[in-house]
């Protein structure tokens, strides 16, 4: 079982569709990040989010800290094939020092 | 270097065979991860190593993995009488020191096959 569930698992959309990644736990956490990995590579930080309710902007990419701290999104506004990827949500639980991953959300954009 | 190095980048093992795998962190970061990464999968946490403290060994699957850190910098993973559900992609990051928010800088990883 993942401390960091993510959803959808996987989503295929066309170039210029807007999409919402999800990442949810029953845990608090201190701090919310999402990663981009691509194929053959680490992941890359993309935002930190730390404050309940935080919204952080990103050119195309907005991410929201939960209220509670349980919870995170990622909304893509009129995606394009370089935002395909593997993107990962990760945190530091809250109280406990430990770091998790999600399971991660594969998106394909076609052109 | 400027960012995380990891050797090798691919391995190919037999089953019962030992691997060590290295991990060169960013100069002046003082912790160290160590992650595995299945197919297609999100990481799963192996162990942490934050300057001089004794590591955080909780996330290593089995006792057949072991990690050391010399000199506060290399890192080395070893993995004992591999088995076939060892494969998997075996990440590295570091970061400045072990807070919260600190950016983890990912190392290229090493690909790990156990025939």
């Amino acid at each position: 079982t993942q401390l960091l569930e993510q959803s959808p698992q996987f989503l295929s959309i066309q170039e210029g569709e807007n999409l919402t990644v999800y990442c949810n736990s029953s845990s608090v956490f201190s701090s919310l990040q999402w990663y981009r990995q691509e194929p053959g590579e680490g992941p890359v930080l993309l935002v930190t989010v730390v404050t309940g309710g935080e919204v952080k902007k990103l050119k195309r990419l907005t991410f929201q800290f939960g209220d509670a701290r349980k919870d995170s999104s990622l909304h893509i506004t009129a995606a394009q094939p370089g935002d395909t990827g593997l993107y990962l949500c990760a945190g530091d639980e809250y109280n406990f020092n430990k770091f998790y991953f999600g399971s991660g959300t594969k998106l394909n954009v076609k052109p | 270097g400027a960012g995380v190095s990891q050797s090798p980048s691919n391995k190919v093992t037999e089953k019962g065979k030992d691997v060590e795998l290295r991990c060169d962190p960013i100069s002046g970061h003082t912790a160290l991860y160590w992650y595995r990464q299945s197919l297609g999968q999100g990481l799963e946490f192996l162990i942490y190593f934050q300057g001089n403290s004794a590591p955080d060994k909780s996330g290593l699957p089995s006792d057949r993995f072991s990690a050391e850190r010399t000199g506060g910098s290399v890192s080395t993973l070893t993995i004992q009488r591999t088995q076939q559900e060892d494969s998997a992609v075996y990440l590295c990051a570091s970061s400045l020191a072990r807070l919260e928010q600190e950016t983890q800088y990912f190392g290229p990883g090493t690909r790990l096959l156990v025939l």
